[in-house]
C-alpha cells in the first residue's frame, strides 16, 4: 500500500522568507500524481500544486515550487516570500492510478511578521 | 462556476440519531468521495464513486455508515446509529475524469455527536 509521510509536524517562517515542506512516499507503481493541499482555521481544502509522476519538470505555481525526486521518492513544497495568508496545515497527497488519494499526517507552517 | 457543496456545515445530535450528510459536486465531474478527518487519523478516504456508481468503499469504518449516489447531482453520507467516535469533519470531494485532474473539496461538515 501506499503511504505518505511528512517529518514535520510544525515548520515557522518570517513574513518574506523562503520554506520548504518535506514530503516522502511510498510506493511500487511508476505512474503517479502528486499533490500538496492547503487547510487554513477556515478547514477549506485548497490545491496548492501537482506534479505528474511521468514529467520531470518541477511544477511551479507563482510562488510556490516543488523539488521532486522521483527516485528518491521526495515531493517537497518550497514557499517563497512567504505571506501571512500562507499560514495554515499543509498536506501532501500521492494518488495512484486507483484514483484513491492517500494524504499524509500534515505540517502546521506558521508565518511570523 | 460553484464549487462542491456540502450541507450542513454544522451538526450536533446525540448518540444514536440518524445522521445525514449531503453533498452536490461540481457539475460535469464524474468522480465523487468522501473523507473523514479527525486529530489521531488525519484524512481518511471513506468511499469514491464514478459516475454515480461506488468504486471502493472499503474505507467505510462498519455497517452503520453507508453513501448513496442517486444523480450525477446528489451524493449523501448516513450514519446510523451515530456514535461519539464518529465526530469528524466530513469532506466531499469531485474531479472530472482524466488522471491528471486533481480533486476539489467543499467546505466539509463538521460533526458531532454527543
Amino acid at each position: 500500500a501506499q503511504t505518505v509521510t511528512q517529518s514535520q509536524p510544525e515548520m515557522s517562517v518570517q513574513e518574506a522568507e523562503t520554506v520548504t515542506l518535506s514530503c516522502t512516499y511510498d510506493t511500487s507503481e511508476s505512474d503517479y500524481y502528486l499533490f500538496w493541499y492547503k487547510q487554513p482555521p477556515s478547514r477549506q481544502m485548497i490545491l496548492v500544486i501537482r506534479q505528474e509522476a511521468y514529467k520531470q519538470q518541477n511544477a511551479t505555481e507563482n510562488r510556490f515550487s516543488v523539488n521532486f525526486q522521483k527516485a528518491a521518492k521526495s515531493f517537497s513544497l518550497k514557499i517563497s516570500d512567504s505571506q501571512l495568508g500562507d499560514a495554515a496545515m499543509y498536506f501532501c497527497a500521492y494518488r495512484s492510478a486507483l484514483d484513491k488519494l492517500v494524504f499524509g499526517a500534515g505540517t502546521i507552517l506558521r508565518v511570523k511578521s | 462556476d460553484a464549487g462542491v457543496i456540502q450541507s450542513p456545515r454544522h451538526e450536533v445530535t446525540e448518540m444514536g440519531q440518524e445522521v445525514t450528510l449531503r453533498c452536490k459536486p461540481i457539475s460535469g465531474h464524474d468522480y465523487l468521495f468522501w473523507y473523514r478527518q479527525t486529530m489521531m487519523r488525519g484524512l481518511e478516504l471513506l468511499i469514491y464513486f464514478n459516475n454515480n456508481v461506488p468504486i471502493d468503499d472499503s474505507g467505510m469504518p462498519e455497517d452503520r455508515f453507508s453513501a448513496k449516489m442517486p444523480n450525477a447531482s446528489f451524493s449523501t453520507l448516513k450514519i446510523q446509529p451515530s456514535e461519539p467516535r464518529d465526530s469528524a469533519v466530513y469532506f466531499c470531494a469531485s474531479r472530472p475524469g482524466g488522471g491528471h485532474q486533481p480533486q476539489h473539496f467543499g467546505d466539509g461538515t463538521r460533526l458531532s455527536i454527543l
